[in-house]
């Protein structure tokens, strides 16, 4: 399975800051995905990335408060801007398993925002 | 999203089976996954369905019925270690994954 390196893996940020968060990934992949969770419950669709164009954002989440580069195959990153206690969560990152069926997921990055 | 649902906690014994059910919205359905999550980690792939019947792996078994909207995720001789958060996921039109809330189970000795 693809491997996903995701950084930082924690970091407790001031609200109105904004914090960018990377996935670098160990193989090319087409489609890359952004997950938010949130304490207590399960994981929420941000967006779809994919290389060379904008990013499908889910309804509820707009490109000006989460901005996602992909500028090639391997990497993304999200930015969760303007934070508030309320963006206190986990990120996730995933991409497909090689080909196989089912996702394989980031270790997160967990979000505090105080 | 799509109306996935499933129990928010259920608590087992050691040794014993447990059975995580799952509905979900059959419109645009393309497979369905369980995924375990240890508290602080990211989820961790399990089971694929995608055709009627059953599917095992183990000690773990998943099963699907597409007509109905269900699955199960069937757990036997469990192990303190099955603590956990299981995640039932859609995946709809080919691109997209919604994720049910979670069963957070409980696995007493």
């Amino acid at each position: 399975s693809a491997v996903i390196s995701q950084k930082p893996s924690r970091d407790i940020c001031q609200r109105g800051t904004s914090l960018t968060i990377q996935c670098q990934v160990d193989s090319q992949v087409t489609m890359m995905f952004w997950y938010r969770q949130q304490p207590g419950q399960s994981l929420t669709l941000i967006a779809t990335a994919n290389q060379g164009s904008e990013a499908t954002y889910e309804s509820g989440f707009v490109i000006d408060k989460f901005p996602i580069s992909r500028p090639n195959l391997t990497f993304s990153t999200l930015t969760v801007s303007n934070m508030s206690p309320e963006d206190s969560s986990i990120y996730l990152c995933s991409v497909e398993r090689d080909g196989l069926y089912g996702y394989t997921f980031g270790s997160g990055t967990r979000l505090t925002v105080v | 999203g799509q109306n996935i649902d499933q129990p928010t906690e259920m608590t087992a014994t050691e040794g014993a089976i447990v059975q995580i059910n799952c509905t979900y919205q059959t419109s645009g359905f393309n497979g369905l996954f369980w995924y375990q999550q240890h508290a602080g980690e990211a989820p961790t792939f399990l089971s694929y369905n995608v055709l009627d019947g059953l599917e095992e792996k183990g000690r773990f078994s998943s099963f699907l019925s597409r007509s109905k909207g269900y699955s199960y995720l069937l757990l036997k001789e469990l192990q303190m270690k099955d603590s956990a958060s299981y995640l039932c996921a859609v995946n709809y039109n080919f691109n997209k994954f919604y994720f049910g809330s979670g069963t957070k189970l409980n696995v007493k000795p």
